[in-house]
């Protein structure tokens, strides 16, 4: 079974339109930590967000929020008024305590087109 | 700060040679590298856990003497892919452990290209 579950494969929007990327995770770890990451065309990962298991505080930087909810094994990521250059493949990822943080697991992505 | 490079960026082999990718942690020494592979409109998928000094350990179902590691110093790693052929066609991303750093940190590179004809 899939450890992190990115149901939507493919999501388009028109610009300035709010959209939510939905991951859920599973592990038996009391600790871990969950990640997101965004890897536009050119291939290159970049780091969104790093959140460990005991602050489920949401948090929210400029355009970009997102909920962490333990009760549902949840990590969903929300852009808000999203724009063309949020076109990219968003990763939702966990490592665990259990490797040592060693191996992060990526969920399978979420294409995220934003139409002008 | 927390930058890591790879080369080449992107490269072309003919079937049976062999091609040496090489990851650089440039503003840090990093105790322990990693090596993902990402075919196309898929996930990064972990091949292997390198830390310096010793012997690279693979995941399951990579084979490591068609995947050779070697992590020679605190701020170099290369994998070697032999004998390459087509299906090893990928996208290969490293990332880097920090000395010192948290355990969760990694930090990845911005990935090499692997087209085998």
């Amino acid at each position: 079974a899939q450890k992190v579950t990115q149901a939507q494969t493919e999501i388009s929007v028109v610009e300035k339109e709010d959209v939510t990327l939905d991951c859920v995770y599973e592990t038996r770890d009391t600790t871990y930590y969950l990640f997101w990451y965004k890897q536009p065309p050119s291939g290159e990962l970049v780091f969104l967000i790093r959140r460990n298991s005991f602050d489920e505080q949401n948090e929210i930087s400029g355009r970009y929020s997102w909920n962490f909810q333990k009760s549902t094994s949840s990590f969903n990521f929300t852009i808000t008024a999203s724009q063309v250059v949020d076109s990219a493949v968003y990763f939702c990822a966990l490592s665990e305590a259990e490797t040592s943080y060693d191996k992060v697991i990526f969920g399978p992505g979420t294409s995220l087109s934003v139409i002008p | 700060g927390a930058v890591v490079s790879q080369h080449p960026s992107w490269v072309i082999c003919k079937s049976g040679t062999s091609v040496k990718i090489e990851c650089r942690s440039l503003d840090f020494q990093a105790t322990t590298m990693f090596w993902y592979r990402q075919f196309p409109k898929q996930s990064l998928m972990l091949m292997a856990t390198s830390n310096e000094g010793s012997k690279a350990t693979y995941e399951q179902g990579v084979e490591k003497d068609k995947f050779l590691i070697n992590h020679a110093s605190l701020t170099l790693s290369t994998l070697t892919v032999t004998s390459a052929h087509p299906e090893d066609s990928s996208f290969y991303i490293c990332s880097a452990r920090p000395v010192g750093g948290g355990r969760y940190e990694q930090y990845f590179g911005p990935g090499t290209r692997l087209t085998v004809t």
